[in-house]
């Protein structure tokens, strides 16, 4: 069973406008959430995180909002840049196991036009 | 220099075949990471490795085996390689701080069993 969801395979934005990327988890023990950005032929690389006791962290562009009630995360990219054309994996992890094993969801392809 | 290198970054093999996949890492990380990632799916985790006398089995460890060579390097064998263990093959480390650090991934191996 898919314990990370990221149910849009894809999605494409005009350079300057908002990206925004969605996650669903079913596992009630997550208390901490990762996104990865990956870039062809290169390894996924960290980019944002927050623990279950937020609802929001952001840093720059990026902000990442978390539901608990609905299991729900979002990843926002504003302004969005075509540099910003990756695939965006939403991981979850139960951080007070402190094993580190992260839970991947599918992932997202965004583009982003120039 | 990449701080976590793979060897091969791609690799065709026949049925049967045995073959080992090698990271190393300059980081100076103790935990140690493999992943694969097939189309459509996120990555998921086939071992992982605390230190040098702690190996740990992941979501899909059957079909595998590792070796922790020293704190650096962390080796992927398929002892009898077979065709749907063609992926991409990611490896990654963390720091022994927490389990919600950031894990740095390598560049990955494309591995294709024929």
């Amino acid at each position: 069973d898919q314990q990370v969801k990221q149910n849009s395979p894809s999605l494409s934005v005009q350079e300057g406008r908002i990206s925004i990327l969605n996650c669903d988890y079913t596992n009630s023990m997550f208390d901490y959430f990762l996104w990865y950005k990956k870039y062809p032929a290169e390894g996924p690389t960290f980019l944002i995180s927050i623990s279950s006791i937020k609802d929001k962290n952001e840093d720059g562009r990026f902000t990442v909002f978390l539901n608990k009630s609905a299991k729900h995360l979002s990843l926002h990219i504003v302004p969005s840049q075509p540099g910003d054309s990756a695939v965006y994996f939403c991981t979850a992890t139960v951080g007070s196991s402190n094993t580190g094993k992260l839970i991947f969801g599918q992932g997202t392809t965004l583009q982003v036009k120039p | 220099d990449a701080d976590v290198t793979q060897t091969p970054r791609n690799r065709i093999t026949k049925t049967g075949k045995r073959i080992m996949l090698e990271c190393s890492q300059t980081k100076g990380h103790d935990r140690m990471y493999w992943y694969r990632q097939d189309p459509g799916l996120g990555l998921r985790l086939i071992y992982y490795s605390f230190d040098v006398k702690d190996i740990n089995k992941g979501e899909i460890s059957d079909g595998y085996s590792v070796s922790r060579q020293a704190q650096a390097k962390f080796s992927l064998s398929l002892e009898s390689a077979i065709p749907n263990q063609t992926a991409l093959y990611f490896c990654a480390t963390s720091d022994v701080g927490r389990g919600t650090d950031t894990q740095y991934f390598g560049p990955g191996t494309r591995l294709t069993v024929l």
